[in-house]
């Protein structure tokens, strides 16, 4: 049982516009969302997280947009750039201290020059 | 730098070996937590302790795998009797167990059996 999908395994984009990498989950205990950026043959670095009292958080060129109702969240990386390349992964989890993550299957972002 | 520390970062086995892999929290964290990530695949929550304390095991295979976090030293992942399909990057993560919050990767183990 899936509980946090990423539909889409892979996503090219221009350097400088937008990368949108979209994520949903299924289970409402969820209410603490993170992404996190993938390089090979390195650990998950983390980038940015959202509570489910929110809708928005930003941090720089990065964005997180919640929508419970329909129980998904967005990365808006604007603008682009080459060093973005990298997998992306979307994960949850239920609210209590030192709680697991729940992570997506990773999105390929390549931004190209 | 104080990151999570991992290692070894590559580690061959034959079927039938023991498996031990290592993660020291960053300083001033308490909780550690494992996840594997098989080939083309998320990560995948195995276990969740504190110091001396084993929190969280649901995500553990029932047999051959085992961790510890004890009060001095590094936390363990020990995977007996190795199989070829433990072969995964196993990461360790920590967080400093306050409110919810973002939890540290380490870079990972690689385990491949032969």
């Amino acid at each position: 049982d899936q509980q946090v999908k990423q539909n889409s395994p892979s996503l090219s984009v221009q350097e400088g516009r937008i990368s949108i990498l979209n994520c949903d989950y299924t289970n409402s205990m969820f209410d603490y969302f993170l992404w996190y950026k993938k390089y090979p043959a390195e650990g998950p670095t983390f980038l940015i997280s959202i509570s489910s009292i929110k809708d928005k958080n930003e941090d720089g060129r990065f964005t997180v947009f919640l929508n419970k109702s329909a129980k998904h969240l967005s990365l808006h990386i604007v603008p682009s750039q080459p060093g973005d390349s990298a997998v992306y992964f979307c994960a949850a989890s239920e609210g209590t201290s030192g709680s697991r993550l729940t992570f997506g299957e990773g999105t390929q972002l390549t931004v190209n020059p | 730098n104080a990151g999570v520390m991992q290692n070894p970062r590559h580690l061959v086995r034959r079927r039938g070996q023991e498996a031990r892999l290592r993660c020291s929290p960053m300083k001033g964290h308490s909780h550690v937590y494992w996840y594997r990530q098989l080939p083309e695949e998320g990560l995948k929550f195995m276990v969740y302790l504190q110091k001396e304390n084993i929190i969280d095991e649901s995500g553990m295979p029932k047999e051959r795998f085992s961790a510890e976090f004890p009060k001095e030293g590094p936390s363990i992942l020990r995977i007996q009797q190795v199989v070829r399909g433990d072969s995964a990057a196993y990461f360790c993560a920590s967080s400093p167990g306050l409110a919810i919050g973002e939890q540290f990767f380490g870079p990972g183990t690689r385990l491949t059996v032969l």
